[in-house]
């Protein structure tokens, strides 16, 4: 089935050591996204990309950053996570803008900073 | 800044009753409305979208919008235990950006 992957599901990390979250997708869309959501609030968007065209949101610390080498694979990169970075990383594709069309959501990964 | 607000609930039904979640957004020029389902510690998944005023039924599902009002609703009809969730309005307001709601809690008493 297509879908869309992310691994690990879990990882702690401690505060300051780098930490790399992936993101794969057998759908053959054109846009990745990778949202943050904090417990009992909305997911953020962090950036996403259309092919090979990245874009980050204004707020997004320049502490994340993402990859994204091929059409199927996306990274979110965490440089020196804080407590502050404690949260469900969603990553999600459509195959286009996502104003017409649906996100498929990842299962997340579930980032605890110590 | 544009804005998605929900009420966070709980909401609390009974078996076989109709839950209303509502949900309202500050952008007018909004196109495109979703519906998600999040199960604790899950990722969202669409239950339904609407693009048009008025109102759109998909099985025991029906999104309710009206962009004079800037107002989205999802009433969900015989509820079932299983629907207990947290249930996320997201707005599409132009470009790559969605911008999600903090969702409403469901609980559906058995």
């Amino acid at each position: 089935d297509a879908m869309v992957i992310q691994n690990p599901r879990y990882q702690v990390t401690q505060f300051g050591k780098p930490v790399t979250l992936s993101c794969s997708q057998t759908l053959n869309h054109n846009v990745m996204y990778w949202y943050q959501q904090k417990s009992s609030q909305a997911p953020k968007l962090l950036f996403h990309y259309y092919d090979k065209d990245f874009n980050n949101e204004a707020d997004t610390p320049d502490n994340f950053q993402s990859r994204r080498p091929n059409t199927s694979f996306c990274f979110l990169d965490i440089r020196s996570p804080g407590l502050g970075d404690t949260a469900m990383y969603l990553c999600a594709t459509s195959p286009d803008t996502g104003g017409l069309d649906e996100q498929y959501f990842g299962p997340g990964t579930r980032l605890t900073v110590t | 800044q544009k804005e998605v607000e929900q009420n966070s609930g709980p909401l609390s039904v009974p078996e076989g009753a109709i839950a209303s979640l509502n949900c309202t957004y500050s952008d007018r020029g909004s196109q495109s409305f979703f519906w998600y389902r999040q199960y604790s510690g899950k990722s969202p998944e669409l239950i339904m979208f609407i693009y048009s005023n008025g109102d759109k039924e998909d099985g025991r599902f029906t999104a309710q919008l009206n962009k004079a009002s800037q107002y989205v609703s999802l009433l969900i009809r015989d509820s079932q235990p299983s629907d207990s969730a947290t249930y996320l309005c997201a707005v599409w307001t132009g470009g790559f950006k969605t911008i999600f709601g903090a969702g409403t809690r469901l609980f559906v008493k058995a």
